[in-house]
């Protein structure tokens, strides 16, 4: 199975700030990398697809690239709406199977 | 829009069988082009992927699971279940269901708004 590695665990930062959240694969992936934003007590919402692909009305200030075994969430200038919980995902379409990272904590400085 | 709302139990005793459903609203779950999906989340943890169904009935799970969850399809009700035998402390968690989009982009689109399930004697 693929394995999803997120880092870091934790990000304290300030609003403003720019913030990258990097999610490796254990091994090389197709373009089947999503990434989630949670807060507490609801439920994932979906932010960016296809690695860098934005999700129909989520702010432009998240982005996401990267290809092969690495691939970046970024957050231009954080807002406070944005501190939260992030997970990146990845779908084997080969063995069928779904895999998350193990979830990045953004917290206010 | 769509919709999924999680129901089921919140307790379940160790060694029985958790059974939640998923029921969808505004799209038919036999549309093409989608899967459904069980994630779930222990407390402060992350997110566990457990298996999905096509609206065929195919299904696929998790190998940590497979032995233990079943997933199946009503598409006269336009919902999906979950059943989950022989539970233990650790199957404690927040459940979602999801719709993942499987013709385009292969993510969770729409989402559950999640229901704990707690397994305690």
């Amino acid at each position: 199975d693929i394995q999803m590695t997120q880092s870091p665990s934790t990000l304290s930062a300030s609003v403003g700030d720019r913030v990258t959240i990097t999610c490796r694969a254990s091994q090389s992936l197709s373009n089947w990398l999503a990434w989630y934003q949670q807060k507490p007590g609801k439920a994932p919402k979906l932010l960016i697809y296809k690695a860098s692909s934005l999700q129909s009305g989520v702010p432009s200030r998240f982005s996401g690239r990267g290809s092969g075994t690495e691939f970046t969430l970024t957050i231009s200038s954080l807002q406070p709406d944005d501190f939260a919980a992030y997970y990146c995902q990845h779908y084997n379409s080969q063995s069928l199977m779904h895999a998350f990272g193990q979830g990045t904590k953004l917290e206010i400085k | 829009q769509v919709q999924l709302q999680e129901s089921g139990p919140g307790l379940v005793k160790p060694s029985q069988t958790l059974s939640l459903t998923c029921a969808v609203s505004g799209g038919s779950i036999s549309s093409g082009g989608y899967s459904w999906s069980w994630i779930r989340q222990p407390p402060g943890k992350g997110l566990e992927w457990i298996g999905f169904v096509y609206y065929s009935g195919s299904t696929y799970y998790s190998p940590s699971l497979k032995s233990r969850a079943t997933i199946s399809i009503d598409t006269s009700k336009n919902q999906f279940s979950l059943n989950l035998s022989s539970v233990t402390a650790a199957d404690t968690a927040v459940y979602y269901c999801a719709r993942m989009d499987t013709g385009y982009a292969n993510m969770f689109d729409y989402w559950g708004q999640g229901t704990l399930v707690t397994v305690s004697s």
